[in-house]
């Protein structure tokens, strides 16, 4: 069965980074794309970007462009985002998930990382 | 850039039929999936592709899409349907949209 098992939650204090990790299992990593959408607390789903598994595209969010990045390793089979430059407005719970194809659905989702900013 | 909206609120009874909706340009020419959301819970899939259900979703969870609006149907919804719940599309062959969310109340 398909499952994302994601890092453990994390403090950070404002201008530093955080690199969060999606380990997939139960399908084959590099036939999908691997997701980050983030939740801040009352605030709606928000899309940060995508990395295509099989040859490492990526596709950042306008909103995110310049400070983060998407990466996978294959033999892991997990993939990793590292968001920069961070402030309060970070604090969030991010998920990752999969989709398939050009314009796929997040059909399986990550159990969520809680990050928070602070000083 | 592409957006979607989505009520903030919507009330049922118990039993009764929820609809929500998700409007944007012509949106019945993308693809539109539902997400359900609860408190201290990863999203979970109810519809994609504007009215296909994954398995496990109970069938009172419905989709349709034309125009400029989709929606959300629950039918006889029940107390455990009480959650947010968020419409999304691709706005390009690249990018994502999320709309804003509807936190729906089973009163």
């Amino acid at each position: 069965q398909v499952h994302f098992v994601q890092s453990g939650a994390a403090v950070k204090k404002p201008g530093a980074s955080v690199r969060l990790s999606c380990e997939a299992s139960g399908y084959t990593f590099t036939n999908y794309k691997i997701q980050w959408v983030r939740q801040a607390p009352g605030q709606r789903l928000e899309w940060m970007g995508w990395i295509s598994a099989g040859n490492g595209d990526t596709k950042y969010s306008q909103r995110f462009q310049g400070r983060v990045t998407i990466t996978r390793d294959t033999s892991a089979t997990t993939a990793y985002m590292e968001l920069s430059s961070l402030t309060s407005e970070d604090t969030a719970v991010y998920y990752c998930a999969r989709t398939y194809g050009d314009h796929g659905n997040f059909d399986y989702w990550g159990q969520g990382t809680l990050v928070t900013v602070s000083s | 850039s592409y957006e979607l909206t989505q009520p903030p609120s919507v009330s049922v009874s118990p039993g009764q039929t929820a609809s929500i909706s998700c409007s944007g340009d012509k949106l019945g020419d993308r693809f539109v999936c539902w997400y359900q959301l609860k408190p201290g819970q990863s999203p979970v899939m109810v519809i994609y592709q504007d009215k296909q259900r994954p398995s496990g979703i109970p069938e009172r969870f419905s989709g349709s899409n034309s125009g400029n609006t989709a929606t959300l149907t629950i039918s006889g919804t029940q107390a455990m349907d009480e959650a947010d719940y968020y419409c999304q599309a691709w706005a390009s062959n690249t990018d994502v949209v999320f709309g804003g969310g509807t936190k729906l109340t089973v009163l």
